[in-house]
């Protein structure tokens, strides 16, 4: 039961322009989603995240989005630059509750951008 | 502060052994947080401690694995007699607040 799902195992952008990754999820109960950046090597990296309550949240050249109604979820990155090549990963957590902190994790994009 | 330690970052050991994993969170963070890997996945949830006490645990979690945090500090992760199916990254994250889990380098286990 895959609760959180990155449809696009890979995405390949052109450098300074946008990259977007999307991200569904089927758990209503989630209410808050982050998105991580992984190198080989390394565990994830925090990126950026968003509460349900909110339908968009920007730090930098990021930009996430929500859309509770869809279910579903996007990271802009706007300009792409070769060093966000990485895989993304899209995470979904409950706020409350005892799985308080529990993070459900996409299957991950790869993103490629070249110069 | 280093952020989250993990050691030994990689793990070759026979199928029927035992091993033991350790994460060091960052200092001031009382939660910690097991996941683990499999190629083509993102991480999956293991089980997590608020500070000495272990809250909730995967399903994943067989018999075979048991995981302490003594004192609210490290955490150890044992997987008892392994299986080839254990062989993943197991990732240690650690919070002090709902955003941000700070994610280890993880540990890479190869069972044979």
């Amino acid at each position: 039961d895959q609760q959180v799902k990155q449809n696009s195992p890979s995405l390949s952008v052109q450098e300074g322009r946008i990259s977007i990754l999307n991200c569904d999820y089927t758990n209503s109960m989630f209410d808050y989603f982050l998105w991580y950046k992984k190198y080989p090597a390394e565990g994830p990296t925090f990126l950026i995240s968003i509460s349900s309550i909110k339908d968009k949240n920007e730090d930098g050249r990021f930009t996430v989005f929500l859309n509770k109604s869809a279910k579903h979820l996007s990271l802009h990155i706007v300009p792409s630059q070769p060093g966000d090549s990485a895989v993304y990963f899209c995470a979904a957590m409950r706020e409350s509750g005892t799985s308080y902190g529990k993070l459900t994790f996409g299957q991950g994009t790869i993103l490629t951008v070249h110069p | 502060d280093t952020g989250v330690s993990q050691d030994p970052r990689h793990k070759i050991t026979k199928r029927g052994q035992n091993v033991t994993f350790r994460c060091d969170p960052i200092s001031e963070h009382n939660r910690l947080y097991w996941y683990r890997q499999t190629l083509g996945q993102g991480p999956e949830f293991l089980t997590y401690f608020q500070n000495e006490a272990q809250l909730e645990k995967s399903r994943l979690l067989s018999d075979r694995f048991s995981a302490e945090r003594p004192k609210g500090s490290f955490s150890t992760l044992e997987i008892q007699r392994t299986e080839q199916g254990d062989s993943a990254m197991y990732l240690c994250a650690s919070s002090s607040h709902v955003a941000g889990q700070y994610f280890g380098p993880g540990t890479r286990l190869t069972v044979t």
